[in-house]
């Protein structure tokens, strides 16, 4: 099943621990990203990736950093959490193709919860 | 500026009424793509339409039906006979063709009482 798989699902963590939430799809999407979705402000985009090893800032990218070392996988870091990064959590993917081939597949979300 | 906007932040409806939630988006690209999804109580997003700015057909699928006006940058989403199912917080989403990004209206959180 194609799809895009996230976790944890919830988290509570608590200030200036480091964590790392796993984001994997088994699509060969080129294009992953981030979102964090918050009350009131929909959601708004952290980082993306357009391939391996190539990353770039969203428009929400303060205390977060993420990598893409393989083409399945693009881990959200939180080097040193703090509680205005409590939110919900998506990844998405898409693949590169025709304009109406466009899609995006999103994974179930993380709740995040930094106290 | 690229920009998406729901102003209607909740709506309450009975069973059975119709609802239409809005969404005006703002673009100067020529070539775009407008979505919508559903976001029940479980946190998912549910993909329910796409649509290309080159292609101003309305669309009926069932009791949801979508109605995109260049004239007016909407793409108004429609529920016909409304069920307590159909209650989850609502996001339009748009597209450039130049860009990956998706930029998200805020949401319109509909609550249908039986």
């Amino acid at each position: 099943e194609a799809q895009v798989t996230q976790n944890p699902r919830y988290l509570i963590t608590v200030t200036g621990k480091k964590l790392t939430v796993t984001c994997s799809q088994n699509m060969n999407h080129e294009y992953m990203s981030w979102y964090r979705q918050d009350p009131g402000l929909g959601l708004r985009q952290i980082y993306y990736s357009m391939n391996v090893e190539v990353t770039d800032k969203g428009d929400v990218p303060e205390g977060y950093k993420v990598s893409r070392k393989e083409k399945r996988n693009f881990p959200l870091i939180l080097e040193s959490p703090s509680p205005n990064q409590t939110s919900l959590y998506f990844c998405a993917s898409s693949g590169s193709g025709t304009p109406r081939n466009y899609g995006y597949t999103f994974g179930s979300g993380t709740r995040l919860t930094v106290v | 500026a690229q920009k998406v906007t729901q102003a209607q932040t909740e709506i309450s409806v009975v069973e059975k009424e119709d609802v239409t939630l809005d969404c005006v988006y703002e673009t100067r690209d020529t070539t775009y793509y407008l979505f919508w999804y559903k976001q029940p109580p479980s946190g998912e997003l549910v993909f329910l339409i796409r649509r290309n700015s080159f292609d101003e057909q309305n669309e009926i699928s069932g009791r949801y039906s979508w109605n995109f006006q260049k004239s007016t940058s909407s793409f108004n989403f429609t529920i016909t006979a409304s069920q307590v199912v159909d209650s989850a917080v609502y996001f339009c989403a748009l597209k450039m063709d130049s860009s990956y990004k998706l930029i998200f209206g805020s949401g319109t959180r509909l609550l249908v009482r039986p």
